[in-house]
């Protein structure tokens, strides 16, 4: 079964501080990775994908196919980071169909 | 970037009545759109996928009656909640791929929905 896990709901960490947010993933395949940011009142924007192997806003993820992850890292956290980021996947041949992971709130406080 | 535009973005409705929502591609045409659900805080659902042209693939657990989708256009994809209630309040997204962006998927505003 196609599943996402993101085992942290909330994630609160001071300025400057390390982030990693967790994403598991369970798939009979080879699927795309995602990471989609979330804030406050706006839409749902494209952060990573893992075939891209991109730094977006200093968030990298590496996808690691032995441990079924790809977890989101910053070194050092903005309080513009605040905002929720949902891991998501895409099986082979699905043209855009995701399955997403319960998301996880990161609060970045001053 | 491609954008996808959702109207109208708040709606309220009275139980037992029916409300759509449409979701269009800007600048792009979109063979296939997804239709989401999230409850506050809580993760997207996939409820179904709106092809043009065709019927809607709908994901289990999801009344297709309750549930109308219709993509009569490459750029147009509406989803109708028929016989509201108030269960059925929630924050509905679309989304569509862009070809051109290889492949991007892209989403739209979000449409609350409020039945009373």
């Amino acid at each position: 079964a196609q599943r996402v896990t993101q085992p942290e709901k909330l994630l609160s960490v001071f300025k400057g501080a390390p982030v990693e947010l967790k994403c598991n993933y369970s798939y009979s395949g080879s699927p795309e990775l995602f990471w989609y940011v979330q804030y406050s009142r706006q839409r749902l924007q494209l952060l990573l994908r893992h075939i891209s192997r991109e730094s977006i806003k200093g968030f990298t993820a590496d996808l690691n196919k032995g441990e079924t992850s790809f977890h989101l890292k910053k070194p050092f956290a903005q309080e513009e980071d605040s905002a929720m980021y949902y891991c998501a996947l895409s099986g082979n041949n699905q043209g855009g169909k995701l399955i997403f992971g319960q998301g996880t709130e990161l609060s970045v406080k001053p | 970037g491609a954008v996808v535009s959702q109207h109208p973005s708040r709606v309220i409705c009275k139980s037992g009545t029916s409300v759509k929502i449409e979701c269009r591609s800007l600048d792009f045409q979109a063979t296939t759109m997804f239709w989401y659900r999230q409850f506050p805080k809580q993760s997207l659902m996939l409820m179904a996928t709106s092809n043009e042209g065709s019927k809607a693939t709908y994901e289990q657990g999801v009344e297709k009656d309750k549930f109308l989708i219709n993509h009569a256009s490459l750029t147009l994809s509406t989803l109708t909640v028929t016989s509201a209630h108030p269960e059925d309040s929630s924050f509905y997204i679309c989304s569509a791929p862009s070809a051109a962006s290889g492949n991007t998927i892209y989403f739209g505003e979000g449409s609350w929905l409020t039945v009373v």
